[in-house]
């Protein structure tokens, strides 16, 4: 049962365009949501969260949106740059728990120079 | 501090031996958790440390692994009798004990069973 769902497995952008990631949940308990970085052989790198009190965060060139009703959130990376290729995982976690994550399993992203 | 570490960052068994992974949270940090990824998946869940106490295994723990987290400081994971299927990426993370806090993790070890 895939709780955390990342249907692309692959995305390419042009280097400056703007990259869209997607993830959709099933389970409506979790109220935490993260977007982890990975570049091959490396541990995966936080890179930004939501709370499900929020429909949105920025942190610099990356903004996660969160759509409660939808189940669905999304990473808006803007502008794309070289260094930005690597696979994406959405995670999820549940409150007043361990705050252990659930990944999906994740979106490799290729920004084309 | 430079973050979570983990050692070795391969190891290549035969089938049938024993390994242990060891992990260094960040030293503040007082959750400690361990995750296994398979090619083309996303990290799973193994068990989680508050402190010393284990509070939480996953079924993917199978009576093989076990870990230890003695004096709340640095974790060890045990595979005994390995198998082929134990091959992945064992990755550690750790944070702050509160309410959505983020996990940081290590840079893992990749186990090869042959």
């Amino acid at each position: 049962d895939q709780q955390v769902k990342q249907n692309s497995p692959s995305l390419s952008v042009q280097e400056g365009r703007i990259s869209i990631l997607n993830c959709d949940y099933t389970n409506s308990m979790f109220d935490y949501f993260l977007w982890y970085k990975k570049y091959p052989a490396e541990g995966p790198t936080f890179l930004i969260s939501i709370s499900s009190i929020k429909d949105k965060n920025e942190d610099g060139r990356f903004t996660v949106f969160l759509n409660k009703s939808a189940k669905h959130l999304s990473l808006h990376i803007v502008p794309s740059q070289p260094g930005d290729s690597a696979v994406y995982f959405c995670a999820a976690s549940e409150p007043f728990g361990n705050e252990k994550l659930t990944f999906g399993t994740g979106t490799r992203l290729t920004i084309i120079p | 501090d430079t973050g979570v570490s983990q050692n070795p960052r391969h190891k290549i068994t035969k089938r049938g031996q024993n390994v242990t992974f060891r992990c260094d949270p960040i030293s503040e940090h007082n959750r400690l958790y361990w995750y296994r990824q398979t090619l083309g998946q996303g990290p799973e869940f193994l068990t989680y440390f508050q402190n010393e106490a284990q509070l939480e295994k996953s079924r993917l723990l199978s009576d093989r692994f076990s870990a230890e987290r003695p004096k709340g400081s640095f974790s060890t994971l045990e595979i005994q009798r390995t198998e082929q299927g134990d091959s992945a990426m064992y990755l550690c993370a750790s944070s702050f004990r509160g309410y959505n806090t983020e996990a940081f993790f290590g840079q893992g070890t990749r186990l090869t069973v042959v």
